[in-house]
């Protein structure tokens, strides 16, 4: 199976501060990461597919880079609304896996 | 815009067997591959199962001896069977879909709403 890694676990945050996630894979996955925000008793909500490309509705702060083992997610500016935990997830092959998740909370 | 509705019993005794049930409604079923997925309380998500409109399926080795998925193209339904459950399996469990595109990779949206399943005697 392929391993993710997410730094840091838990970080926080004042609104307006930029926020950088990373994500790394245990084999070259070229660009298949993908992204999702999750808040308390919800779904997960995807973001980011594809390494960099972003989801209908989902707002431009939201941006994502990387290739091979190495990704990151990036927040331009903190809104209020998204304070959460963000997961990365490789999707290059089954079992499809998942990073242990970021805590995103308010400073 | 597609959506799915997810339904099942969510109190179990240990050795029963789970049996949840997704519903799709707004678009195209057959446009996209269909999974599981569960997620521990307080814990990370994990992958259980995929499956196509024509049956095709993919399962978790962790998982793959006591689960099966099948699909209902006729109905737009889709459904996952745990076997001979333990307190391990508590955890909310989650469907959700992926558009079929010509990249090989996977990705998921949209999810249903969730339901917790707990295993207890």
């Amino acid at each position: 199976d392929i391993q993710m890694t997410q730094s840091p676990s838990s970080l926080s945050a004042s609104v307006g501060d930029r926020v950088t996630i990373t994500c790394r894979a245990s084999q070259s996955i070229t660009n298949s990461v993908n992204w999702y925000q999750q808040k308390p008793g919800k779904a997960p909500k995807l973001l980011i597919y594809a390494a960099s490309s972003l989801q209908s509705g989902v707002p431009s702060r939201f941006s994502g880079s990387g290739s091979g083992t190495h990704f990151t997610l990036t927040i331009s500016a903190v809104q209020p609304e998204d304070f959460a935990t963000y997961f990365c997830q490789q999707g290059n092959s089954p079992p499809f896996t998942f990073g242990p998740g970021t805590k995103v909370d308010m400073k | 815009q597609v959506q799915v509705e997810q339904w099942g019993a969510g109190l179990l005794k240990p050795s029963e067997t789970l049996s949840l049930t997704c519903g799709v409604s707004g678009g195209s079923f057959s446009g996209y591959f269909w999974s599981w997925f569960r997620q521990p309380p307080g814990k990370g998500l994990e992958w259980i199962a995929e499956i196509s409109h024509s049956g095709t399926t993919n399962y978790n080795p962790s998982l793959k001896s006591r689960v099966t998925i099948s699909v209902d193209t006729s109905r737009s339904r889709f459904s996952l069977k745990v076997t001979s459950v333990t307190a391990a399996d508590t955890a909310v469990y989650y469907c959700a879909g992926h558009w079929i595109t010509d990249s090989p990779s996977r990705w998921f949206d949209p999810w249903g709403q969730g339901t917790l399943v707990t295993v207890s005697s």
